[in-house]
């Protein structure tokens, strides 16, 4: 069982938007800055999108967002284009050196 | 950018030891943090635990504490990830991951994945 809760798995269309959530504790989510998303497609290593809860790394577009309310985070993911189906994870530093992850969202552009 | 590069594939039969490694490739990549993360076959991603290449200081995940061994040579940019006696349920993907500089919490590098098959 993952520290992290997401759904298992979302689906939308292509060109529609598509939220996944991420829930924590206060010794986690809540409790630091530090909430990141890594998207990983089949055979391959995760790439991350997301950090510091809404900071995009360079080269990640702009259709990609974060935001966190409380204990839960968000990755929306606006204008769908089929590359971006793929399983989605949410981690979270949780102090001295430690992080948890989220069990993983497969995404489905339908 | 710096990359990471990991071991090849293996095959170990139980009871066997293995070391896997992930050497970084980049400016002043001792001074890194790297994370050692498990993904089984069709499952999600597992944080294992993290080293800092500069004096070897290893956090461990208490799900992993004890089963495996987190270590670096600094000279030669590299982490290692051990086991002293596999099991089968060892077998999946270990990746290696760079935590971004001081300050940020997020792992901006990844290795290819070494492929860990445990069987008789």
């Amino acid at each position: 069982q993952s520290a992290l809760t997401q759904p298992r798995s979302v689906s939308a269309s292509l060109g529609q938007s598509v939220s996944i959530s991420c829930t924590g504790t206060t010794s986690d989510v809540g409790g630091y800055e530090y909430v990141s998303w890594y998207q990983q497609h089949p055979g391959k290593a995760p790439k991350v999108l997301i950090h510091d809860i809404d900071k995009r790394p360079r080269g990640v577009p702009d259709r990609f967002s974060g935001s966190r309310s409380g204990n839960t985070a968000s990755l929306i993911i606006s204008g769908l284009q089929a590359d971006d189906e793929a399983d989605y994870y949410c981690w979270s530093y949780a102090g001295t050196y430690t992080w948890v992850l989220g069990g993983g969202t497969t995404l489905t552009v339908l | 950018e710096v990359l990471m590069v990991q071991s090849g594939a293996v095959l170990k039969k139980p009871g066997e030891s293995l070391n896997i490694s992930c050497q970084g490739f980049g400016n002043r990549f001792e001074r890194n943090w790297v994370a050692w993360v498990r993904q089984m076959p069709g499952k999600g991603l597992e944080w294992m635990g993290i080293i800092y290449l500069g004096d070897s200081q290893t956090v461990y995940s208490p799900s992993f504490e004890g089963q495996v061994t987190i270590s670096a040579a600094k000279s030669i940019n590299t982490a290692y990830l051990t086991w002293s006696s596999l099991r089968a349920s060892d077998s999946a993907m270990y990746y290696c991951a760079k935590r971004r500089d001081y300050g940020y919490y997020h792992f901006d590098s990844w290795g290819q994945g070494t492929l860990v098959t445990v069987s008789s």
